[in-house]
């Protein structure tokens, strides 16, 4: 069983939709959850950043973590086409979790 | 731009070839990441450094070979690779000594093509 599960997709949807993007996991030290946002030709870039459970809101994007079902979320609310790119969840913990473990990303297209 | 550079972009190699990759980070980082990225596949930590040493190497073949002389530099020498080894490099740096929680700011990465 793979540490961090993500679906790759592709997800389409049209624009001005509220996107779900979702990852799971299975190493109950992980405390540290990422959200990257990756454009095609470009390196990731770090988009939300929470520790522990709770939700986290910026601006269009909220980040949700559920560490007891060891699930975590991205929601866009009113996806525009400019929000199309590849979505990576990564997370980490301490002790021997320290480094970042990512997911496979989710290719989310934004269609106009 | 996020503060770190990459070169080169592009890379097309025979399995003989020798050639390295560069990154430099413009951030005032001490702790320096290499990470593969092939298609469906998530990002492999290959090397970590932290202050200029290497603090972790993830099982990595020794035709990979990091260097990384001060904390705003770190290479990574190819030498007699594989077409399996065809990925995107990703250099990334975070501020303090690579620990959990650490926000990690990435490179655009060396797209590389092993014939």
């Amino acid at each position: 069983q793979k540490e961090v599960e993500q679906d790759p997709g592709p997800l389409s949807v049209p624009e001005g939709a509220i996107v779900s993007l979702n990852c799971t996991y299975s190493n109950s030290a992980f405390q540290y959850f990422m959200w990257y946002r990756q454009y095609s030709r470009k390196g990731p870039e770090l988009l939300m950043y929470t520790y522990s459970s709770g939700n986290k809101e910026d601006g269009r994007f909220t980040a949700q973590v559920d560490k007891s079902s060891k699930y975590i979320s991205l929601f866009i609310r009113d996806s525009q086409p400019s929000d199309s790119a590849t979505y990576l969840c990564a997370m980490s913990g301490g002790g021997a979790t320290n480094k970042l473990i990512f997911g496979t990303g989710t290719l989310l297209a934004v269609q106009p | 731009e996020t503060g770190v550079t990459q070169t080169p972009r592009h890379l097309v190699m025979g399995m003989t070839n020798k050639k390295s990759l560069k990154c430099e980070q413009h951030l005032g980082h001490n702790a320096m990441y290499w990470y593969k990225q092939s298609a469906k596949k998530p990002l492999e930590l290959m090397f970590v450094y932290n202050f200029k040493e290497q603090t972790e190497n993830n099982s990595v073949p020794s035709r990979f070979s990091p260097e990384c002389p001060n904390s705003s530099h770190l290479f990574l020498h190819l030498h007699t690779l594989q077409p399996e080894d065809s990925a995107l490099y990703l250099c990334a740096s975070s501020q303090g000594t690579g620990g959990p929680g650490e926000t990690q700011y990435f490179g655009p990465g060396t797209r590389l093509l092993v014939l």
